[in-house]
């Protein structure tokens, strides 16, 4: 059964990166898609983006240009950077799994990480 | 954007007895090339990442208790809990997969009355 785990820094100053790795185990990262998705309180469920395991990419317009998504197969991780950000970015960030190997639902998700942006 | 909008916020349904919650789109969700709705509902416990629960508005995913069914086409779509359980406390969401920036409802908090 795949598994997928995020792990980064819980904190992060404002202006600065956020940076979270999501590493994939009990099944392959090839053929999929991979999202990251964010929750706060405010927003609700916020998709983010999301990447191919060849290396290709598509973001939500709404981060205005403030996020990079890659992936390294040989490590079986993929990997979501913000930056600049704001306390508006205070959330907890999951990634997840396209079912199918399309872009279809959300079929596996991390059990998410919570970041905060604060001074 | 294609805005989705969850009815009710939340509700409270004593155990046994039927839960239904309402989502609406604000665009069509089914691609008619192909007759599939490109609609998922998933569910949310405390503490935990959100689970889907129906995928294509009425496909029940492997290991869903039967109780739960999705139902719907086009821009209206409901969940439907036929016999609510203590486990089945949660939050539970909408979400399109028809066109990106995918999107989600705002949530239903289902309680236990």
């Amino acid at each position: 059964q795949v598994q997928l785990q995020e792990s980064g820094p819980g904190l992060v100053k404002p202006s600065e990166t956020l940076s979270l790795t999501c590493t994939v185990s009990g099944g392959s990262i090839s053929r999929f898609y991979w999202s990251w998705i964010r929750q706060s309180p405010g927003k609700g469920l916020e998709w983010l983006g999301y990447v191919h395991y060849t290396g290709g990419t598509h973001y939500n317009p709404s981060l205005n240009r403030r996020v990079t998504m890659s992936v390294d197969t040989s490590k079986k991780e993929f990997y979501l950077r913000l930056t600049p950000v704001t306390a508006a970015d205070t959330a907890v960030y999951y990634c997840a799994r396209h079912a199918s190997e399309h872009l279809y639902h959300f079929d596996r998700w991390g059990q998410g990480s919570l970041v905060i942006v604060s001074s | 954007d294609i805005v989705m909008t969850q009815s009710p916020d939340s509700l409270a349904v004593s155990l046994g007895e039927r839960a239904t919650i309402d989502c609406q789109s604000s665009h069509t969700l089914l691609y008619t090339s192909i007759n599939k709705t490109y609609l998922a509902w998933y569910q949310q416990r405390p503490g935990q990442p959100p689970k889907v629960l129906i995928s294509w508005a009425s496909t029940r995913e492997p290991g869903v208790p039967d109780r739960f069914s999705g139902s719907g086409s086009g821009t209206d779509f409901t969940l439907t809990i036929s016999s609510l359980q203590a486990e089945d406390v949660a939050l539970y969401y909408c979400q399109q997969f028809y066109r990106t920036p995918w999107t989600f409802g705002q949530g239903t908090k289902v309680e236990i009355k």
